[in-house]
C-alpha cells in the first residue's frame, strides 16, 4: 500500500528566512507520480508541482524549489525568502499510475497528513 | 474559465435527511473524484469514476453514494447522513494520466 507522510505538523518561521517542508512516501510502483499542493486559509487546494518517477531532476519556479530524491523516497519542498502569503497547509501526494492507461496518474491521490507552515512578519 | 465548480459551499443538515453535493466541470475531463478532508487525517478518496457510467470506490466510501450520468457532472450523494460524516468535501477532475485539480471545497456540517 502507499503511503506519505509529512514528520512536520507545523512550522513557524519569521519572513524572508528559508523553509524546507519535507515529505517521504512509500510504494512498491516503480512508475508513479508526486504532488505538492498549498491550501491557504481561504481553504481551496491549489497545484503546485507534479513530478513522475522517471524524472529525478530538481525543479525551481521562482521562490519555490522541489527536491527529488528516490534514494531516500523524499520529495522535499523549499521556499526561498518566504513571505506572509506563503502561509498555508501545504499537502505531499501520491498517485500511483495505472498501466493501463497511457502516462498513468489516473489513480486516486494518496495525500500526506499536510504541513502548516507559519510565515510571521 | 477552465473550473471545477461544488454546490453548495456550506451546508448544515440534520442526521438522515439525504442531501446530494453537485460537481460539475468544464475541461472535459475523464476522471473525477471526491475527496473528505478531516483535521489530523489529511484528505483521503471517497469514490472516483474514470469515465461516463464507470465509478469505484476509494477508501472510505461507507455512506457514499455517487453517479456519473454525464462526464461533466459527478455528483456525491448522502443517502442518510451522521455526524461523523462532517467534513470538508472536495471534488476534483483530470483527464486520463493527468494532475487532478479541485473545487473549491464543501463544508458539511451534520448535527
Amino acid at each position: 500500500a502507499q503511503k506519505v507522510t509529512q514528520a512536520q505538523t507545523e512550522i513557524s518561521v519569521v519572513e524572508k528566512e528559508d523553509v524546507t517542508l519535507d515529505c517521504v512516501y512509500e510504494t512498491r510502483d516503480t512508475t508513479y507520480y508526486l504532488f505538492w499542493y498549498k491550501q491557504p486559509p481561504s481553504g481551496e487546494l491549489v497545484f503546485l508541482i507534479r513530478r513522475n518517477s522517471f524524472d529525478e531532476q530538481n525543479e525551481i519556479s521562482g521562490r519555490y524549489s522541489w527536491n527529488f530524491q528516490k534514494s531516500t523516497s523524499s520529495f522535499n519542498f523549499t521556499i526561498t525568502a518566504s513571505q506572509v502569503v506563503d502561509s498555508a497547509v501545504y499537502f505531499c501526494a501520491l498517485s500511483e499510475a495505472d498501466p493501463g492507461y497511457s502516462g498513468g496518474g489516473a489513480d486516486g491521490l494518496t495525500f500526506g497528513k499536510g504541513t502548516h507552515l507559519i510565515i510571521q512578519p | 474559465e477552465a473550473q471545477v465548480t461544488q454546490n453548495p459551499r456550506y451546508l448544515i443538515t440534520v442526521t438522515g435527511k439525504k442531501l446530494t453535493v453537485t460537481c460539475s466541470q468544464n475541461m472535459n475531463h475523464e476522471y473525477m473524484s471526491w475527496y473528505r478532508q478531516d483535521p489530523g487525517l489529511g484528505l483521503r478518496q471517497i469514490y472516483y469514476s474514470m469515465n461516463v457510467e464507470v465509478t469505484d470506490k476509494g477508501d472510505v466510501p461507507e455512506g457514499y453514494k455517487v453517479s456519473r450520468k454525464e462526464k461533466r457532472n459527478f455528483p456525491l450523494i448522502l443517502e442518510s447522513p451522521s455526524p461523523n460524516q462532517t467534513s470538508l468535501y472536495f471534488c476534483a477532475s483530470s483527464l486520463t494520466g493527468g494532475t487532478q485539480y479541485f473545487g473549491p471545497g464543501t463544508r458539511l456540517t451534520v448535527l
